[in-house]
């Protein structure tokens, strides 16, 4: 019954690789969101996706591409791994792009080596 | 420049201590305001929010925090820590006329609970 999922969990890869992670909520939220936390714990949105529109984007290279193929899932791809994109990246959803509270998923630890 | 401030990147409790963790946002109109937990290796875990109405709102786990406009803060408050309580902390803002859903973060603060 998990409300927001990814997958995978722990991604460890080489520079220059191509990796994507997925994300499902079931929960009927219109709206997903990705978020990068580094290693400080800091964390910013990269994108944000409403019905399937990207509405959302902010400052994140263009090697990062959501896509979102229905309403409960919205996948990351990147394309050539850099070690900076070393993080733990977090899929979040919620109803509506108004005041609603964001669900998180439980994050995946992307290791660029 | 909207922004939000966590006052102390870590704070230590004893048990059944007052816990007090500060937020601060820039905005010259009231925003909508959160907080949510992180335990390691896990996600974010909302733990109370205000949107409109009244301004003390109490959450899971016997969190509350107090918006106070004048004092543009939302701080959180716990009577007494449990040693569960141990985690990061995180106060986050969406600000008015911001982009849709865009929730800014706090740096976070790191809550240690001594026995």
């Amino acid at each position: 019954d998990t409300a927001v999922s990814q997958t995978p969990k722990y991604l460890v890869t080489q520079m220059g690789n191509d990796k994507s992670i997925k994300c499902e909520q079931n929960l009927g939220h219109d709206t997903m969101y990705w978020y990068k936390q580094d290693s400080k714990k800091f964390l910013k949105i990269m994108f944000s996706y409403n019905n399937k529109e990207l509405i959302i984007n902010e400052t994140v290279p263009n090697r990062f591409s959501p896509k979102s193929p229905d309403k409960a899932h919205l996948n990351l791809h990147i394309n050539s791994l850099e070690l900076g994109d070393s993080a733990v990246y977090f899929c979040a959803s919620s109803h509506g792009t108004g005041g609603y509270e964001q669900y998180f998923g439980p994050g995946t630890r992307l290791t660029v080596t | 420049a909207q922004s939000v401030t966590q006052l102390g990147s870590h704070v230590s409790v004893s048990e059944g201590a007052l816990v007090l963790l500060r937020c601060n946002y820039s905005s010259s109109v009231p925003p909508y305001l959160f907080w949510y937990v992180q335990y390691p290796n896990q996600g974010l875990q909302l733990l109370l929010k205000y949107t409109t109405g009244a301004t003390l709102v109490k959450g899971i786990n016997g969190f509350e925090a107090e918006f106070k406009k004048s004092e543009t803060s939302f701080h959180l408050t716990k009577p007494s820590a449990h040693m569960s309580d141990a985690a990061e902390y995180f106060c986050a803002v969406r600000f008015y006329g911001g982009s849709q859903g865009n929730l800014i973060f706090g740096k976070g603060t790191k809550l240690s609970v001594k026995p």
